[in-house]
């Protein structure tokens, strides 16, 4: 596809369940991006990878939250066990290089999954 | 986690008007960004600007890196209908591949 497309677009769940959320970055991009938007608030990061590393996954909350990209391309992040505070927008988003190095590299957002724990 | 500190929170205008906003930090930025988003949607990036001082323009969106580094607004003018929206700035730190994000700013235009 042209953009950064996300699955589901919305996922209700209960608190305590596993959820999966699903992320298919643009073709070709080396570059993927997780962040978490609460409602009135910008998006925070959660962990970045380069290829099918995690090359910072300092954002991460907690061991709850783990995020894998086997291939380098498709990336799913999954939430265990899963608490009403973890209700958000996860925004994923990719580059074709990252953004350092390459002053012209600009991260595209896909539309995100609305998470919502009962 | 950190934020950048974004203002104002709001605003509503008329039709075409012009608009400001700022967005301030503590901490150095190497590069600064701004965003608008759409309900339902992801950000799409409206503005770059990689060195201090810079003055860049995008149709009728103006934004400028600040002397400090620690500083950057964003200036619409003769606004429309479909600037409705929030707009966020983003900042990067040296090294870091991690966008922190301001709170954004929820415009509504009245036509």
């Amino acid at each position: 596809g042209a953009g950064v497309s996300q699955t589901p677009s919305n996922k209700v769940t209960e608190k305590g369940k596993y959820v999966e959320l699903r992320c298919d970055p643009i073709s070709g991009h080396t570059a993927l991006y997780w962040y978490r938007q609460s409602l009135g608030q910008g998006p925070e990061f959660l962990i970045y990878f380069q290829g099918t590393g995690a090359a910072d996954d300092s954002g991460l909350p907690n061991d709850r939250f783990f995020a894998v990209r086997p291939e380098g391309s498709v990336s799913t992040l999954k939430i265990q066990r899963t608490e009403r505070g973890d209700s958000a927008v996860y925004l994923c988003a990719s580059s074709s290089n990252g953004l350092t190095g390459l002053s012209t590299d600009t991260q595209y957002f896909g539309p995100g999954t609305r998470l919502t724990v009962l | 986690g950190q934020q950048l500190n974004q203002s104002p929170q709001s605003m509503f205008i008329q039709e075409g008007e012009d608009v400001s906003m700022n967005c301030t930090s503590s901490s150095i930025f190497n590069t600064w960004l701004w965003y608008k988003q759409d309900p339902g949607e992801g950000p799409v990036l409206l503005i770059a600007l990689y060195k201090a001082g810079e003055l860049t323009s995008n149709g009728r969106l103006t934004a400028q890196f600040g002397i400090t580094r620690k500083d950057s607004f964003l200036n619409i003018s003769a606004s429309i209908p479909s600037d409705v929206g929030i707009y966020f700035c983003a900042g990067l730190q040296g090294g870091s591949e991690k966008l922190v994000f301001g709170k954004g700013m929820k415009l509504t235009v009245n036509p």
